[in-house]
């Protein structure tokens, strides 16, 4: 059972680059999002989806877009890349409703120059 | 929205120390998790604690639903469990909510 798999683990991109961050998991969880932690601050969210075919903003969406196309998948794309989107980008993924257990992948560390 | 809040926000402790960390929340959840960011800044999941007390080793933990607040204790510190602390539970609309972290350093 991998949990949550997100892609690349490290990633440098130039200014103006675009570039996808992926993220699956195979518990077969409704409820996925995507969050950033940038140094010594906390997780914010960026996107999140509820199923498939159904996303919805975070706190800090601009410069990211996302689509859930399958139960599985929830890519995270940087459309043109800045450096105020250096960040560590992790994805989680629950069972939707009361009492869900979060769970979280490993992180993608993505510097912009 | 639900709002969840950590104390302390730093903790410098030396090995071997023993250690409480709160985690208060402004509404009733049915969801709360502590996880440890080390170092390295993975997340490691440490405890899914709604209601309840649990044990893994020297860490457990105990979350009191109907006063609104879990605590995670730490035994016998040592450097390893350094790294930040957070509190994380649900809104309602099923978004996950991050306490701001304790910040943890254990000196040798």
């Amino acid at each position: 059972n991998a949990g949550v798999t997100q892609t690349p683990k490290f990633q440098v991109l130039k200014t103006g680059q675009s570039m996808t961050l992926q993220c699956a998991q195979d518990m077969n969880h409704e409820y996925m999002s995507w969050y950033r932690q940038d140094p010594g601050m906390g997780l914010r969210l960026i996107h999140y989806s509820v199923g498939a075919g159904i996303t919805d903003q975070g706190e800090v969406p601009n410069g990211y877009n996302v689509s859930r196309s399958t139960t599985e998948d929830f890519p995270l794309r940087l459309l043109s890349a800045a450096p105020s989107q250096t960040s560590v980008y992790f994805c989680a993924s629950s069972y939707a409703g009361a009492g869900a257990e979060a769970f979280f992948g490993q992180g993608t560390r993505l510097t912009v120059v | 929205g639900i709002q969840v809040e950590q104390s302390p926000p730093d903790l410098i402790l030396q090995e071997g120390a023993n250690s409480t960390l709160r985690c208060n929340f402004s509404d009733s959840v049915n969801n709360l998790q502590w996880f440890h960011q080390n170092p390295w800044g993975q997340l490691i999941n440490l405890f899914y604690i709604p209601s309840g007390t649990k044990q893994n080793g020297r860490l457990s933990a105990t979350t009191v639903a109907t006063e609104r607040y879990s605590l995670l204790y730490i035994s016998s510190s040592q450097t390893t469990d350094s790294g930040v602390y957070f509190c994380v539970t649900y809104s309602s609309a099923s978004k996950i909510i991050f306490g701001s972290g304790t910040r943890l350093s254990i000196r040798p």
